[in-house]
């Protein structure tokens, strides 16, 4: 069973566009993450969520929107998409915030 | 300002030698330090974490060592082998719920 599930694992859209990426985990974790990795690799948090509520939100854009419906799920919906928004995205979980986190397999966005 | 140093050139070394990667931090006071793999095309794994008062921990053939006072942990691999060939990363607690990545050094083992 895959511990942190994230779909789609590609997504290719027009700038303009809306679009959503989902996360679950079935670790029982009380803590869940977005990550940005950029082209030169390096991997940016941009939100986390403990117990579905938002804890930090580093600078993001408000055209980015995370939603926990509930303790084993993240969802990130990102609106109007630039070209720059093109990265790969990681959610992970931890069982205590900020140690030994576990990544989804990544969604890579490419804004065209 | 806040910052995580790894080597940003890549680490190429010759198979069965050991692998040392560096990690250096400014304006942190991390209780706990972690260590990540990441392949291509794949999410970062976690390999070890290492405590404050924790001066070295081991794992197989995985070796990490925290030195507070200058600020930095060493991450050795031994024996190495080309399935060790990978990006590591190192991060630790930037604040409550907050964990934060070096750029990460990309260690290539060869035959």
């Amino acid at each position: 069973d895959t511990a942190v599930s994230q779909t789609p694992k590609y997504l290719v859209t027009q700038m303009g566009n809306d679009k959503s990426i989902k996360c679950e985990q079935n670790l029982g974790h009380d803590t869940m993450y977005w990550y940005k990795q950029d082209s030169k690799k390096f991997l940016k948090i941009m939100f986390s969520y403990n117990n579905k509520e938002l804890i930090i939100n580093e600078t993001v854009p408000n055209r980015f929107s995370p939603k926990s419906p509930d303790k084993a799920h993240l969802n990130l919906h990102i609106n109007s998409l630039e070209l720059g928004d093109s990265a790969v995205y990681f959610c992970a979980s931890s069982q205590e915030a900020g140690l030994m986190a576990f990544f989804g397999q990544g969604t890579r966005l490419t804004v065209v | 300002s806040q910052k995580i140093e790894q080597n940003s050139e890549a680490l190429n070394i010759q198979e069965g030698k050991t692998a040392t990667l560096t990690c250096n931090y400014t304006n942190y006071s991390p209780a706990y330090l972690q260590w990540y793999r990441q392949d291509p095309g794949r999410g970062p794994v976690f390999l070890l974490l290492i405590r404050e008062n924790e001066k070295e921990k081991r794992k197989e053939r995985l070796k990490v060592t925290f030195d507070t006072t200058l600020k930095q942990s060493l991450f050795h691999i031994t024996a190495s082998q080309p399935a060790d060939s990978a990006t590591y990363l190192c991060a630790l607690q930037g604040g409550y719920n907050k964990l934060i990545f070096g750029a990460g050094t990309r260690l290539a083992v060869h035959p």
